[in-house]
């Protein structure tokens, strides 16, 4: 039972365009939602992070969206650049069990030149 | 150093035989985080140290699967007759609290034949 779903496998996205990349949840439990990026053969590094009690968080040309009621969230990556290209993991987490993070499955993103 | 250290990147076990990761923390990092990430996969969660106690080992698959940090930093992650089905990359993480974004080290990718 995968409690956070990444559905794309795969995404192209033109430079300079906008990338948006999408997360769903299923356990109404979490409540701490992180974006992580992965190179090849390095470990995953943390991108940007938010908490239920906010929808909206921005950090230079990366956004996560939270929409608690429909159970999703979603990176957007303003402009895409090529060294953007990466996976992309979703994780998700409970503050009261804080320390355990349940994560989706990846998305890898390609920016075309 | 600066980062977290985890040794040796590759290890190629026969099945039935021991084995031993190595992670070094970043100096100071009261939590550390092992996860296992199966090809094509997100991380999942193993265990978890809050100095030298391990907090929450609800994550490891069997009892050949054994954690420790007996100092609070250095933490190794041991694997007795190891099996096919364990192949896989073995992530170690640290942070300052059990909170948000840790930093995760390179991995040591374990396969088993």
């Amino acid at each position: 039972d995968q409690q956070v779903k990444q559905n794309s496998p795969s995404l192209s996205v033109q430079e300079g365009r906008i990338s948006i990349l999408n997360c769903d949840y299923t356990n109404s439990m979490f409540d701490y939602f992180l974006w992580y990026k992965k190179y090849p053969a390095e470990g995953p590094t943390f991108l940007i992070s938010i908490s239920s009690i906010k929808d909206k968080n921005e950090d230079g040309r990366f956004t996560v969206f939270l929409n608690k009621s429909a159970k999703h969230l979603s990176l957007h990556i303003v402009p895409s650049q090529p060294g953007d290209s990466a996976v992309y993991f979703c994780a998700a987490s409970r503050m009261d069990s804080n320390y355990q993070l349940i994560w989706g499955a990846g998305t890898k993103l390609i920016i075309k030149p | 150093g600066a980062g977290v250290s985890q040794s040796p990147r590759y290890k190629v076990a026969k099945r039935g035989q021991d084995v031993a990761l190595r992670c070094d923390p970043i100096s100071g990092h009261v939590s550390l985080f092992w996860y296992q990430q199966a090809l094509g996969q997100g991380p999942e969660f193993l265990t978890y140290f809050q100095n030298e106690a391990q907090l929450d080992k609800s994550g490891l698959p069997s009892d050949r699967f054994f954690a420790e940090r007996p100092e609070g930093s250095v933490s190794t992650l041991k694997i007795q007759r190891t099996q096919q089905e364990d192949s896989a990359v073995y992530l170690c993480a640290s942070s300052p609290g059990p909170l948000g974004g840790y930093t995760f080290g390179s991995g040591t990718r374990l396969t088993v034949v």
